[in-house]
């Protein structure tokens, strides 16, 4: 059974760029969460979809979007990328709600 | 606003059973336990999640007291693969409001000794 799977795994950016990743989650899984890892905050929670819909959402600024398709694969997006968005970017998915949520092994974004 | 309290590294030799502990007692009777693991440059992993009952998977077992305010995470017979960052979450269920965040915490760093 495939895991959550996550494009690109790396990623180079300048400051002022924008980027889009993208995740697959499992099959059959609707809920999809992403959050960012950095060595200081740890990790934080950026928002889930559910079913194409935007539950839940952390404390990022407006830069940070994400949407959810109807195969639930989601893409987040983040604009004028600053040097502090350099960070490991991990997704989740889970069937339903209270299941346990599987992680990809994240897109890993430098911004220079 | 992590809820649970680990130590931050512990030794295990390889071949015995590892016991991680966890404080979490602020807990509420919905909230649930999880564990993951985060091997350097991976995502978290799941490795087991429970109630107020102890349980079982085949990775580890969970160990919940009877007041709930502490858990521990077993890992039976320790493995090298098994050097990793454990986390102990204490997660709500689902509401009106959608699938509860999970709130990562720092985590034991276990490492397993040969």
């Amino acid at each position: 059974k495939a895991g959550v799977t996550q494009t690109p795994r790396y990623l180079i950016k300048t400051r002022g760029q924008q980027v889009t990743l993208s995740c697959s989650p499992i099959s059959g899984h609707r809920s999809v969460s992403w959050y960012q890892q950095t060595p200081g905050q740890g990790l934080q929670f950026l928002f889930e979809y559910f079913s194409e819909t935007q539950r839940n959402k952390g404390n990022f600024p407006g830069r940070f979007s994400g949407r959810q398709f109807s195969n639930s694969r989601s893409e987040m997006n983040v604009s004028t990328l600053e040097l502090g968005d350099s960070a490991l970017y991990l997704c989740a998915s889970s069937r339903e709600s209270n299941q346990p949520q599987h992680f990809g092994d994240g897109t890993r974004l430098s911004i220079l | 606003d992590a809820k649970t309290t680990q130590p931050p590294s512990m030794d295990c030799a390889e071949g015995r059973a590892a016991n991680l502990p966890c404080n979490h007692s602020t807990i509420s009777g919905n909230e649930y336990v999880y564990w993951y693991r985060q091997i350097h440059s991976q995502g978290p992993q799941y490795i087991i999640h429970g109630l107020k009952n102890n349980e079982t998977n085949e990775m580890a077992s969970l160990i919940i007291t009877e007041d709930r305010k502490s858990s521990t995470l077993i890992l039976p017979h320790a493995t090298l693969r098994d050097t990793a960052v454990y986390y102990c979450i204490v997660r709500g269920g689902w509401s009106n409001f959608g699938n509860e965040k999970l709130t990562f915490g720092t985590g034991t760093r276990l490492t397993i000794i040969p």
